[in-house]
């Protein structure tokens, strides 16, 4: 069966750090990877998408990047953190587009 | 307008209840669907995919869509306290490499 990791569950950084998160996928290949973030109140908002290696699709400019140097490989990184950065941080995967689309237990980041 | 619009709640039921909750959407294109139940802190979990018009049930689940007045809903039977988490309805863009579109969320609360 499929799963997928992501971590850390919960981190805080101070302004202006660096961050990188990953997202790992089991037990299938190529699949479509996502990071979202969700902010209270204003529902999950995409930052990121992912149809295969080396491909990224950014949906929201910011200070936030994403990688997937690996086929089941997704990180997203910052060189500089903002106070606006805080949030919870959410991968998901799926086959391909209109299937379902699983998600990881997310990362809280809170920058102080 | 956005895309998918849901009610953000507060719900508040009895153990036992029927939960009706309900999301609209504005693009006649959208055919995927999904509802997600989310626990506090924790990843989105899928309850529920569907494609098509009519209902689909699983378990004390029931996912329901209607094309016609873009309206789309899950029932849950016999409520449990257990059911208390935020309810994410979501549909996939009508245009190639976009990503899941979100609501905001249901708050479902059940007292026992």
């Amino acid at each position: 069966s499929q799963t997928i990791h992501q971590w850390p569950a919960t981190l805080v950084q101070p302004v202006g750090s660096p961050l990188s998160l990953e997202c790992t996928v089991e037990g299938t290949s190529n699949p479509n990877l996502y990071w979202y973030r969700q902010a209270a109140g204003r529902g999950l908002q995409l930052l990121f998408y992912s149809v295969g290696i080396g491909q990224i699709s950014s949906e929201v400019p910011q200070n936030l990047s994403a990688s997937r140097p690996q086929d089941r490989q997704f990180i997203l990184s910052s060189k500089k953190l903002l106070l606006s950065d805080s949030g919870f941080y959410l991968c998901a995967w799926t086959y391909r587009e209109n299937t379902e689309a699983f998600f990881g237990q997310g990362t809280r980041l809170t920058v102080v | 307008q956005k895309e998918v619009e849901q009610d953000p709640g507060p719900l508040s039921v009895p153990e036992g209840a029927i939960v009706s909750l309900n999301c609209t959407y504005s693009n006649s294109a959208f055919q995927y669907f999904m509802w997600y139940r989310q626990y506090s802190r924790k990843g989105p979990e899928l309850l529920m995919y569907t494609y098509s018009s009519g209902n689909k049930e699983d378990g004390r689940f029931t996912a329901q869509v209607d094309k016609s007045s873009k309206y789309i809903s899950l029932f849950i039977r016999d409520s449990q306290p257990s059911d208390s988490a935020t309810y994410l309805c979501a549909s996939w863009g009508d245009q190639a490499g976009t990503a899941l579109i979100f609501g905001k969320g249901t708050t479902l609360s059940v007292s026992s």
